[in-house]
């Protein structure tokens, strides 16, 4: 069966550093999101991707935060410059046209 | 804005016994709503979903949920519940043309022997 994949499971950064969340959406699909997880917290939207450019963004996307699909397959989340309270479980989904998200099982981002 | 509502932070019960989780969703259209399960350190498994049609839905692993649109809520039941389904449940709701989703702030199942 089909699946998103994320990499890497675990990436540790130091604050201020530029980090990039790389996922591969399943492939035929046509919509990607973005979510995240503060430990212990609920999931957060971050964005969503629909033909090539963002459809929408939640009050947390902010300019340190940007998306990319660079070569068709790949759909990336850049966070320019970390913060601490930027740690958090990074979730890709991607959705076809039947309003089913699949998720991803996550990155998790630990800024120190 | 869509939001959703979980008011049960935590809930206990014993191996067998029935469980009902509740969730309440505020849209104003039509919502598509579903029940996601995490298991410590996991990702998202979707157990079931709501788009239209029956009001009752039936999900993976036993569960099941129903829409009342006049409460505004999607509860998740399972009348035996098994040690195995200890986890996080989240209640969401998606709208618009990207079902962009919002999570509830999730019920956390402790199953007891």
């Amino acid at each position: 069966e089909p699946e998103v994949t994320q990499t890497p499971s675990h990436q540790v950064t130091q604050m201020g550093q530029e980090v990039i969340l790389r996922c591969v959406p399943i492939s035929n699909h046509l919509y990607f999101y973005w979510y995240r997880q503060i430990l212990g917290q609920k999931v957060e939207f971050l964005v969503s991707f629909y033909n090539n450019e963002i459809s929408e963004k939640s009050e947390i996307f902010d300019d340190q935060f940007s998306v990319e699909r660079p070569d068709g397959s790949n759909f990336t989340l850049k966070i320019r410059s970390t913060k601490l309270e930027d740690s958090a479980m990074y979730f890709c989904a991607s959705m076809q046209s039947n309003y089913e998200q699949y998720f991803g099982p996550g990155t998790r981002l630990t800024v120190t | 804005a869509q939001s959703v509502t979980q008011p049960d932070i935590h809930i206990t019960v014993s191996e067998g016994a029935s469980l009902e989780l509740r969730c309440n969703y505020s849209y104003g259209a039509t919502p598509y709503l579903f029940w996601y399960v995490q298991s410590p350190g996991q990702g998202l498994q979707l157990l079931l979903k709501y788009f239209s049609g029956d009001t009752l839905v039936q999900g993976i692993k036993g569960f099941e949920a129903e829409f009342k649109r006049s409460q505004s809520s999607f509860n998740l039941r399972k009348p035996s519940v098994h040690w195995s389904d200890a986890a996080e449940y989240f209640c969401a709701v998606g709208a618009g043309n990207n079902n962009d989703m919002r999570f509830g702030a999730g019920t956390r199942l402790t199953v007891k022997p």
